[in-house]
Parts: structure tokens; sequence; C-alpha cells
């Protein structure tokens, strides 16, 4: 089974230039998250997704991210304009409604 | 909300040897507690997760305890070897909202 898919895995940007990453999630999975990895710590969520629908953005900043799923499969986390703080690992994770979640390889974001 | 602090920050072992990383969390409504493995350029991997109707659960090597009372879990690795070599994130939470410690470098000296 594979599983789930991010792309590109890195990605080097000057600051105020928009970004994107995007999110395949294992066939099924009906959950999806987005999170925000920095250097030394924890996972942190951004957004989780529950089929199309946003259920839980409390921690996306809204003035310059933004994410879809629009048709409940894949996923876009977008960053416009970027800033020098955002650099990091973005990590997207996929589960079957409140099971385990599975994460992907993430997508390392360097902010020049 | 809640807030999980994990202990050690690093953690170096001779390989054979026990490894014991520590985590407290704030929230009494937090009900699921998981351990996740990362390796270098990867994602985290679920390596073993206890309910909060539970106090201890085995598999293999590894083994997770959890004190609802005092409001701390700890994982347990024993017989290591140079793979367990990584680092370790303990979450509390929901299954839907975790909140990640901040992580345990952990490496096993052959």
């Amino acid at each position: 089974e594979a599983g789930v898919v991010q792309s590109p895995r890195y990605k080097i940007i000057e600051k105020k230039q928009p970004v994107a990453f995007w999110c395949n999630p294992i066939s099924g999975h009906n959950t999806l998250y987005w999170y925000r990895q920095n250097l030394g710590q924890g996972p942190e969520l951004l957004i989780r997704y529950e089929n199309e629908e946003a259920v839980d953005d409390s921690q996306l900043p809204k003035d310059r991210f933004s994410a879809e799923r629009l048709k409940g499969v894949d996923s876009t986390l977008k960053i416009q304009p970027a800033e020098l703080g955002d650099s990091a690992v973005y990590l997207c994770a996929s589960s079957f409604s409140s099971g385990e979640q599975f994460f992907g390889p993430g997508t390392r974001l360097t902010v020049l | 909300g809640e807030n999980v602090e994990q202990h050690p920050s690093t953690l170096s072992v001779q390989e054979g040897d026990s490894a014991v990383i520590k985590c407290t969390y704030s929230d009494s409504a937090s009900n699921y507690f998981p351990w996740y493995k990362q390796e270098l350029g990867k994602g985290p991997q679920l390596i073993i997760d206890i309910r909060s109707n539970v106090g201890e659960k085995k598999d293999q090597r590894i083994a997770v305890t959890l004190n609802k009372t005092a409001k701390h879990f700890s994982l347990h690795i024993t017989e290591t070897q140079p793979e367990d070599s990584a680092v370790y994130f303990c979450a509390g939470g929901g299954y839907n909202k975790l909140i990640f410690g901040a992580g345990t470098r952990l490496a096993v000296h052959p």
C-alpha cells in the first residue's frame, strides 16, 4: 500500500514569494492533516480536514496561509507571501476517521 | 489547552541497554497518547500508543506506561539496537487533536 505522498520534497524561495505544497493521502483516508515542524521541535497542527471540510483551522495563520481539499482527496497548502520565519518542514498526515495518523515525508521549506 | 513536555532532549546508551523517555501532559481530558519515531528525512512513524483506560502496553522490546493521576507517560525500549537511533516524540490529546512533545534524540552506540 502506498503511503502519504508529498511534493516537492524540498523548496527554496526568497521572502515575499508564494509557495505551495501538495499532499496525496492514503487511499480511503477521509481525514487529512497539515502540520508544521520547526527545527528541533515536534509537529504542530495547522489544519485538519474531514473529507473536504476544514474542521479545525484554529492554528492556521490565515493572513498568509491557505489550504484546500476540493474533492476530499488531495490537498494543497499555500503560503503567500512567505516570511523568513516560515522556514520549516511541512508534514501531511492522513487517517481513517479517528484512527492512527500516517505521516508523509514532508516538504522542507527554506525562505531566504 | 494541552501542553506536553518531554525529557530528556537527548539520550545516549550502549547497545543492549534500556532507554526511557518521559512525558507529562496538562489536560486531564486527554485520552490518547501515541509515540512516534522519526528518522532523518522522514515523517514520524507510530511505534506504540496507549489509551487513557489502560495503564501499560507492550509490543516486543517497546512498552509504554501511563499514570493518569500524575499526568505522565513513559516509553521504555529494552535491548536497544543501533537501528533504534532516531528522534522520538510523545504526543497527547485526542485522536484528531494531538499535541507533540519537543522530541528526544536517542543515540545507541555499538
